[in-house]
């Protein structure tokens, strides 16, 4: 049973393109979280998905982020017209129902 | 290479009483090291942090934490239990240097009434 997979590993961006994050979770995981670490920063939630639902996205910034996971394929964070101070580590862990959590690698985000 | 251990996968203490949630850790430098809470559904939160500073890092909800080098530990306590502290416990290390983290397995603490 394959973890929590992320991808890209490193992702390059300039700034005001776009960055994708894709997310797959752990078979018959349906929660899905993300977190954004900073340097010297512990993890700081963003968002919590099930299943096509946003659950909770009081730690994601209003504009430029967004969060989906659709029926089928990965949970995906988009983040518009990137600046450097969206230059983190993203991580995305999974659960079942009321179970801990699962975490991928994560995906470092550096913004030029 | 760094790992985390959590001694304990299940505790459980009654209401009042003192509570004690093992860590261990193994690291070839000076880590970062963070607790994290989980209640039922919801996301991780931030207990508190430990970063080379202070050795005895007091966090949230009356929880606090001492990083003892020469024990690689890294323990949570809290003097008194209440019942809304029922929930799963993370320790971590963090290497910011190229973004690894490393969770323990985690800790369930029950509060006994």
């Amino acid at each position: 049973n394959a973890g929590v997979m992320q991808n890209p590993r490193h992702l390059v961006r300039r700034r005001g393109q776009e960055a994708r994050l894709r997310c797959s979770p752990m078979k018959g995981h349906s929660h899905v979280y993300w977190y954004r670490q900073l340097p010297e920063e512990g993890l700081k939630f963003m968002v919590y998905l099930q299943k096509e639902n946003i659950i909770d996205e009081s730690g994601m910034p209003k504009e430029r982020f967004s969060a989906e996971f659709p029926k089928e394929g990965p949970s995906i964070l988009r983040i518009q017209q990137v600046v450097r101070g969206d230059s983190a580590a993203y991580f995305c862990a999974s659960s079942l129902s009321n179970s801990p959590l699962h975490f991928g690698n994560g995906t470092r985000l550096t913004v030029t | 290479a760094q790992s985390v251990t959590q001694l304990d996968s299940h505790v459980s203490v009654s209401e009042g009483t003192p509570v004690l949630l093992r860590c261990n850790y193994s690291s070839s430098y000076s880590p970062s090291l963070f607790w994290y809470v989980q209640h039922p559904n919801k996301g991780l939160q931030l207990l508190l942090k430990y970063t080379s500073a202070a050795t005895l890092v007091k966090g949230i909800n009356g929880f606090e934490a001492e990083f003892k080098k020469s024990e690689t530990s890294f323990h949570l306590t809290k003097p008194s239990a209440h019942m809304s502290d029922a929930a799963e416990y993370f320790c971590v290390v963090s290497d910011f240097r190229d973004d690894k983290i490393i969770f323990g397995k985690g800790t369930r603490l029950h509060i006994l009434p």
